[in-house]
């Protein structure tokens, strides 16, 4: 089954909290993805991670930093959250290549309070 | 930059009736950009719906129809006949070649089907 899944679906936290957001894929995927989307705009790109350690700055990438120690896993930390960091993260995963499918994640709505 | 633009926020459609949403980019870096509508249905993850990596070439998928229109930058999206299964947000997006993973993502354009 393909899939990417992300959790948790929902989470409210308050200013100055620290937010883990978690992803995994079982598709043996290289290339994952996290993404933010604002009401009326497109996704935007956080951080891309090419496998392994081994991870990129995307558009937005101020306030965030990211982990992969396993393929099949990628988070997504806001360390100190803050109230502009409220929004819908999407989680994503492709296989080598630009041309190719990506799969998302369903989505975790963050409310920063 | 790379972008993508859908005008309509939303579109209302009645059902059985033919379907256009816009899409307009502008690839600055490479000439020939790949071409995507993703979609995302109600409590579910964006998915694929069609992609052409080739100008002048169409996709399809699922009765819609896009063509990657080089000389218009446009790749607009089509159906001839919707249902209300199709109520959706649809959201075009470009990528350069193949070494380049980043998406650029229009707004979306969120399909009302009514009855």
């Amino acid at each position: 089954d393909m899939k990417v899944t992300q959790m948790p679906r929902y989470l409210i936290k308050r200013m100055g909290e620290n937010v883990l957001l978690e992803c995994g894929q079982d598709m043996s995927h290289e290339t994952m993805y996290w993404y933010r989307q604002d009401p009326g705009l497109g996704l935007q790109l956080i951080y891309i991670s090419y496998d392994v350690d081994s991870n990129s700055e995307g558009d937005i990438p101020k306030g965030y930093r990211v982990s992969r120690k396993k393929r099949e896993h990628f988070s997504l930390i806001l360390d100190s959250a803050k109230t502009n960091q409220t929004s819908v993260y999407f989680c994503a995963s492709s296989l080598w290549g630009g041309r190719a499918e990506v799969f998302f994640g369903k989505g975790t709505r963050l409310t920063v309070v | 930059g790379d972008s993508v633009t859908q005008t309509e926020g939303q579109v209302t459609v009645s059902e059985s009736k033919s379907l256009i949403i816009n899409c307009t980019y502008s690839a600055t870096s490479i000439g020939y950009p790949n071409l995507f509508w993703y979609v995302r249905y109600p409590g579910e993850g964006l998915q694929l719906l069609l992609k052409v990596i080739t100008a002048g070439q169409k996709g399809s998928s699922r009765g819609f129809e896009a063509t990657y229109n080089k000389e218009a930058t446009s790749f607009h999206l089509q159906k001839a006949s919707v249902q209300e299964s199709d109520s959706a947000v649809y959201y075009c997006a470009l990528s350069e070649g193949d070494s380049n993973y980043q998406l650029i993502w229009g707004s979306g354009t969120k399909l009302i089907i009514k009855p």
